[in-house]
C-alpha cells in the first residue's frame, strides 16, 4: 500500500522553462511534506518542505504547493537549469512521527 | 562538520556472509535511520533510533540488526546475506521529529550479494 505516490517516473524539460513535479498521498494524517533531490552516487539532499497549515512555500526558484482536499502536492522549478537534473523524492510525515514515508521518485532531465 | 558519513562505499558479499555497515554523524542528532533503495523504488525504512540505547523496526527489518550505543554511531548488521539484500543503503539523521523532520543523508553504501 503506497501512501506517497509519484506516478510519473520521469520528466524532460528545456532549460529556462518550468518543471512541475507531482505527488499524491493517501494518508490524511500526514501533516508535513518534504522534497528531496538526489544526484547519482550521492545521498538525497533536502530541498524544500511545507506544513499542512500552508498551501504554498517558496524558496528561490523552488515553490511547493499543497492541496489538502485533493491530497496532492507539487514542486515547481522556475526557471529550470541543467543542474536541476536529478531524481526528486516526495516524502511525508505524520503528526508527532519520527518517520518519513517516501515516494518512488521522479527523474527530471533539464536539456540545455 | 562532516555530516553523515558511511563506510564502506561499495561491498560485494557472498551468500551467507555477514557484514556491518557503519554510519556516523557529527551533528549531535538524536534521531538516526537506515534506509534501503532498490532500483526504481523509493526509500524503505529498515530501522531507526530516537536516541542512544533505543532502536525500533521500520518497514523492512527482516535480515538486519542495529545497535545505538552512542549518539554518533548507528551501525547496521547483515547476518547471512541473501541476494534480496542487494541494494543501496542510506543512513540519515535528524535533530527533531514531527513537524520539522528534515533528515540529512549519508552518501550511501552500494551492496551486492552474489
Amino acid at each position: 500500500d503506497q501512501q506517497v505516490k509519484q506516478n510519473s517516473p520521469s520528466l524532460s524539460v528545456q532549460e529556462g522553462r518550468i518543471s512541475i513535479l507531482n505527488c499524491d498521498y493517501t494518508n490524511s494524517m500526514f501533516d508535513y511534506f518534504l522534497w528531496y533531490k538526489k544526484y547519482p552516487a550521492e545521498g538525497p539532499t533536502f530541498l524544500i518542505s511545507i506544513s499542512s497549515i500552508k498551501d504554498k512555500n517558496e524558496d528561490g526558484r523552488f515553490t511547493v504547493f499543497l492541496n489538502k482536499s485533493a491530497k496532492h502536492l507539487s514542486l515547481h522549478i522556475v526557471p529550470s537549469q541543467p543542474g536541476d537534473s536529478a531524481v526528486y523524492f516526495c516524502a511525508a510525515s505524520g503528526i508527532g512521527s519520527e518517520k518519513l514515508v517516501f515516494g518512488k521518485g521522479m527523474k527530471l532531465t533539464v536539456n540545455p | 562538520n562532516a555530516g553523515v558519513t558511511q563506510t564502506p562505499k561499495f561491498r560485494i558479499l557472498k551468500i551467507g556472509q555477514s557484514m556491518t555497515l557503519q554510519c556516523t554523524q557529527d551533528m549531535n542528532h538524536n534521531y538516526m535511520y537506515w534506509y534501503r533503495q532498490d532500483p526504481g523504488m523509493g526509500l524503505k525504512l529498515i530501522y531507526y533510533s530516537v536516541g542512544a540505547g533505543i532502536t525500533d523496526k521500520g518497514e523492512v527489518p527482516n535480515g538486519y540488526n542495529v545497535s545505538r550505543s552512542t549518539t554518533e554511531d548507528f551501525p547496521l548488521r547483515l547476518e547471512l546475506a541473501a541476494p534480496s539484500q542487494t541494494s543501496v543503503y542510506f543512513c540519515a539523521s535528524s535533530y527533531v521529529a514531527g513537524v520539522a523532520n528534515e533528515q540529512f543523508f549519508g552518501p550511501g553504501t552500494r551492496l551486492t550479494v552474489l
